[in-house]
Formats: structure tokens, sequence, C-alpha cells
């Protein structure tokens, strides 16, 4: 019972245009949600994240917009660069769990053309 | 500041024999974290703890055990290792303390198989 779903295993992208990764979730407890970027042999590491009292937040060349009726958020990234090639997480946290626990996606491979 | 180490990076088993990953954190964070990664998959939560003494189940506990006697340690044992635990594991802490601070921190990993 997968409750974080990215659909989309892989994407490619010609430098210099816009990635939207997107991600869906079923668990209506998750109010807090967050992406991040991942390396080969590397750990994880947050790029981005976005509470459910808001609909977007922005860092940089990063936009994380979220859908609550739809149970929807997409990352965009825009330009895209070659060095933003790697796998990316998407995640979502239930506050009133108290454990900051994080339920993740399976990822989607992203790949910059330049 | 090194942030989240773990020991070993690989580590090759024998199915029933036992071994422990270390995971530190020297940024005194009160939550730590274990983690698996399957090929194409997410990370499903093994083990957490939210401080010093403290320790419950996550998503996949079967196979593991932890404790949590100081801050900055967070152990991982396998016991009897089986040919399912071939995976790689990933420790992370969180700071405490700050509303509304998800971010979990990520050590490098360590990648064990079991033969």
């Amino acid at each position: 019972d997968q409750q974080v779903k990215q659909n989309s295993p892989s994407l490619s992208v010609q430098e210099g245009r816009i990635s939207i990764l997107n991600c869906d979730y079923t668990n209506s407890m998750f109010d807090y949600f967050l992406w991040y970027k991942k390396y080969p042999a590397e750990g994880p590491t947050f790029l981005i994240s976005i509470s459910s009292i808001k609909d977007k937040n922005e860092d940089g060349r990063f936009t994380v917009f979220l859908n609550k009726s739809a149970k929807h958020l997409s990352l965009h990234i825009v330009p895209s660069q070659p060095g933003d090639s790697a796998v990316y997480f998407c995640a979502a946290s239930d506050s009133g769990a108290g454990s900051y626990q994080l339920t993740f996606g399976k990822g989607t491979k992203l790949s910059v053309i330049p | 500041n090194a942030g989240v180490t773990q020991t070993p990076k690989f580590r090759i088993l024998k199915i029933g024999q036992s071994m422990t990953l270390q995971c530190t954190q020297d940024m005194n964070h009160n939550y730590m974290y274990w983690y698996r990664q399957d090929p194409g998959m997410g990370l499903k939560l093994i083990y957490y703890s939210v401080g010093a003494g403290i320790t419950d189940k996550g998503e996949v506990p079967n196979g593991y055990n932890v404790s949590r006697s100081t801050t900055e340690d967070f152990p991982l044992r396998l016991e009897l290792a089986a040919p399912s635990q071939t995976s790689v594991y990933f420790c992370a802490s969180r700071l405490s303390g700050q509303p509304q601070s998800y971010e979990q921190y990520f050590g490098p990993g360590t990648r064990l198989t079991v033969t």
C-alpha cells in the first residue's frame, strides 16, 4: 500500500528547459511534504519543502506546488542544469504522529541533457 | 562538523551471521532514524529514536534491533542475516525543538549484501 507515489520512474529534459516532477499521496493526514535529491553512492540531501497551509514554495530555481484537494504535489526546476541529474524523492509526514517520520516515494530519475 | 557518519561503507555477510551498522551524528540532534532502500524502491523506515534511551519501530523492523545510549550514536543490529536484508541502509537525524522543521539529514549509506 503505497501512500506516496511517484509514477514516473524517469524523466529526460534538455538543459535550460523546465523539469516537472510529480508526486501523489493517499494519506489525508500528511501535512508536510519534502523533496530530496540523491546522487549515486550518496545519501539523500534535502532540497525544498512545503507545509499543507501553503500551495507554493520557491527557493531559487526550485518551486514546489501543492494541490491538497487532488493530493498532488510537483517540483519545478527552471532552468534545468546538467548537475540536476539525480534521483528525486518525494516524502511526506504527519505532524500529528509525533515522530516526524517521513514516508518516501520510489523516486524519479532526472536526466538533464546538455 | 561531519554531520551524519556511517560505517562501514560496504559489507558482505554470510547467511546467519550478525553485524552492527554504526551511525554517529555531531549536530546534537535528538531524533535519529534508520532506513533501508531496496533497488528501485523508496526508503523504508526500520527504527527511529526521539532521544537517548527511547526507540520505536518503523515500517519494516523485523530482523533488526537498535539501541540509543547517547545522543550521538544510533547503531543498528542485524541478527541472523538473511538474503532479504540485502539493501542500502541510511541513517538520518533531525533537530527537535524547531517547529515546522521536518528536514532530516542523511548519512552516506552502508551497502550490505547477504549471500
